[in-house]
């Protein structure tokens, strides 16, 4: 157990509607980062959240929006859905700065499907 | 900016023999380097890291790797595999001003009895 707790573990949806991913970091960590894990595409980079602000950003689309709230917990928000959106999503984070220990701890992933 | 390829998508052991996975980086310095482990149904998890120093680097459930900068690569190794070992291992790299990893595209090991 990572300790990074990542709701809902699945979902299922049709094209057009929005859905919500949620993602509480181990406790004491500022840092999560938001990656998509698709077939086609391996696991990619899409944002991160430090102590409430965005910090990075990767390749996320327009369509995606992501914040972390005061107390620490995230959300990645997926709207007009498309079937390509389709993959898991993970929710990893991190102490403070990944130039102290490198590590990331991810959550079970999120496995979003698109009908 | 940085990339990592993990030539092998598949790699299939006898359980009890040794293991080696590939993974070669792009990058113009010194990066950090990463091996994650994902079993099925459950998030990655690190088995070991390479900053600086010593690039023999010792990991979890007895993995090592080796970072070799002449060739640009971090190839894993076990010498005798379990079948507990089977899972999806990801190789990553991380650079830049966040050091954020950059993953590879993963190599599935499949374990024989």
């Amino acid at each position: 157990d990572s300790g990074v707790t990542q709701t809902p573990k699945h979902l299922i949806t049709a094209t057009g509607q929005r859905v919500t991913l949620r993602c509480s970091p181990r406790s004491g960590d500022l840092s999560v980062y938001w990656y998509q894990q698709s077939l086609d595409q391996g696991l990619q980079f899409l944002i991160q959240y430090y102590n409430g602000e965005e910090r990075a950003k990767g390749n996320i689309l327009e369509r995606f929006s992501a914040q972390q709230f005061p107390d620490l917990h995230s959300e990645l928000n997926l709207s007009s859905l498309e079937l390509g959106d389709s993959a898991l999503y993970f929710c990893a984070s991190s102490v403070v700065s990944l130039l102290d220990t490198g590590e990331l701890f991810f959550g079970e992933g999120s496995r979003l499907t698109v009908l | 900016a940085q990339s990592v390829t993990q030539p092998d998508i598949h790699i299939t052991v006898s359980e009890g023999a040794s293991l080696e996975l590939r993974c070669n980086y792009s990058y113009g310095a010194t990066p950090y380097l990463f091996w994650y482990v994902q079993s099925p149904g459950q998030g990655l998890q690190l088995l070991l890291k390479y900053f600086s120093g010593d690039t023999l680097v010792q990991g979890i459930k007895g993995f090592e790797a080796e970072f070799k900068r002449s060739q640009s690569s971090f190839n894993l190794r076990k010498p005798s595999v379990h079948w507990s070992d089977a899972a999806e291992y990801f190789c990553a790299v991380g650079a830049g001003g966040s050091y954020i990893p950059t993953f590879g595209r993963g190599t599935s090991l499949i374990v024989h009895p």
